[in-house]
């Protein structure tokens, strides 16, 4: 079982639309999570960090922490062709951003 | 936000010949820095963690005698892929930790013939 698992996609979407990107992990001590977005031979960007179970927002983005499922999402209200990306989903056992685990990421497509 | 600079972009290098990427911190001092690589359609590995002024930590399965990983200075890291052969083109980012945020440089494409 890998330590971080994304569905490889491609997510489509129509713009406008919400996309939702889930991630699980394996390691029940992982304390911190993230969601960068990386564009095709570009470096990772961060999105969002959460620390804590439940909601956080952000703009156009809400990253959602399930603890007990081992389970961490990505929504992107009114999503626009600009948002076409690699996200990929990193976790990691302390409360900060040493030593990310990555998953291998899913690919949204939002179509105008 | 703070910016991290990688050089070369893209380099493509003969079987058995030494490549040497650098990684610098342009408007932070970074007494950590970290090294991934990614292949294609593959997620980012960490290969080591480099420490200013003294040995860089290894991830497992990493060869610290093929990867070279030198941090003389707060504001510089540099990853000598020694002997490369084919099968190490990939993509290989660092990255830096200044404050609550790690950064990334924008990657350095490793084709090697």
């Amino acid at each position: 079982q890998k330590e971080v698992e994304q569905n490889s996609g491609p997510l489509s979407v129509p713009e406008g639309a919400i996309a939702s990107l889930n991630c699980t992990y394996s390691d029940r001590g992982s304390q911190s999570f993230f969601w960068y977005r990386q564009y095709s031979g570009k470096s990772p960007e961060l999105i969002m960090f959460i620390y804590s179970n439940g909601d956080k927002e952000d703009g156009r983005f809400t990253a959602q922490l399930n603890k007990a499922s081992q389970y961490v999402s990505l929504l992107i209200r009114d999503s626009q062709p600009s948002d076409s990306a690699t996200y990929l989903c990193a976790v990691n056992r302390d409360t900060g951003f040493q030593k990310l685990v990555f998953g291998t990421g899913t690919r949204l497509l939002v179509s105008p | 936000g703070a910016v991290v600079s990688q050089h070369p972009s893209r380099v493509i290098c003969k079987s058995g010949t030494s490549v040497k990427i650098e990684c610098r911190s342009l408007d932070f001092q970074a007494t950590t820095m970290f090294w991934y690589r990614q292949f294609p359609k593959q997620s980012l590995m960490l290969m080591a963690t480099s420490n200013e002024g003294s040995k860089a930590t290894y991830e497992q399965g990493v060869e610290k005698d093929k990867f070279l990983i030198n941090h003389a200075s707060l504001t510089l890291s540099t990853l000598t892929v020694t002997s490369a052969h084919p099968e190490d083109s990939s993509f290989y980012i660092c990255s830096a930790t200044p404050y609550n945020e790690q950064f990334f440089g924008p990657g350095t494409r490793l084709t090697v013939l």
